[in-house]
């Protein structure tokens, strides 16, 4: 039982390039989420998952892209990297709402 | 909009002392409080989850409170040791996923 899984942990990207961030989970969570973590703003919700097929957005979901084909894997796609999207990614997941949320390790990414 | 405050921001105490962080939020229609530490660099580790209709929950030498209609929670950490320095983060779950503090850093010095 791996928990939440992120890759890669660690991606300098130059201004203007694509990727996508990966997340999966082997506990059958229907919720998945994203945050981003910058010093001094705490953990901010990028967008969210309540189950495969459906997504919503969180606080700062400008300049990103998300879809859930499958209830194990919601991956971050950043459309059109830029220097203000330097952060560390952090995917969650539970059961629900009202449940514990586990958290991965993260992703460091940099943009130049 | 749910906004979660955390007091103090930094916290400086010596071996073996109790302490108490703080963590208010602004909307009382949650569904639970969990309580995270976060080492420089790492990721974040759970250390408590406190349901709406729990008053606390304890894990060792961490007690947390919650006070829902206050809007207000404490963790209380009894006899500090060094290894306990770290951040600590209070995120609040309701209607979203977590809404978290910018957390309180912590250092135990020996």
């Amino acid at each position: 039982n791996a928990g939440v899984t992120q890759t890669p942990k660690f991606q300098v990207l130059k201004t203007g390039q694509s990727m996508t961030l990966q997340c999966a989970q082997d506990m059958n969570h229907e919720y998945m989420s994203w945050y981003r973590q910058d010093p001094g703003m705490g953990l901010r919700l990028i967008h969210y998952s309540v189950g495969a097929g459906i997504t919503d957005q969180g606080e700062v979901p400008n300049g990103y892209n998300v879809s859930r084909s499958t209830t194990e894997d919601f991956p971050l796609r950043l459309l059109s990297a830029a220097p203000s999207q330097t952060s560390v990614y952090f995917c969650a997941s539970s059961r629900g709402l009202a449940f514990e949320q586990y958290f991965g390790p993260g992703t460091r990414l940099t943009v130049t | 909009k749910q906004e979660v405050t955390q007091i103090p921001a930094a916290l400086s105490v010596p071996e073996g002392e109790n302490l108490v962080l703080n963590c208010s939020f602004t909307d009382s229609a949650i569904y639970n409080l969990q309580w995270f530490r976060q080492d420089p660099g790492k990721g974040l580790t759970s250390l408590l989850l406190i349901q709406s209709s729990q008053r606390e929950q304890t894990s060792g030498r961490l007690n947390a409170s919650l006070d829902k209609s206050s809007g207000r929670s404490t963790l209380y950490i009894a006899a500090s040791q060094p290894g306990d320095s770290a951040t600590y983060l209070c995120a609040v779950g309701s209607s979203t996923p977590l809404v978290f503090g910018k957390g309180t850093r912590l250092s135990v010095i020996a």
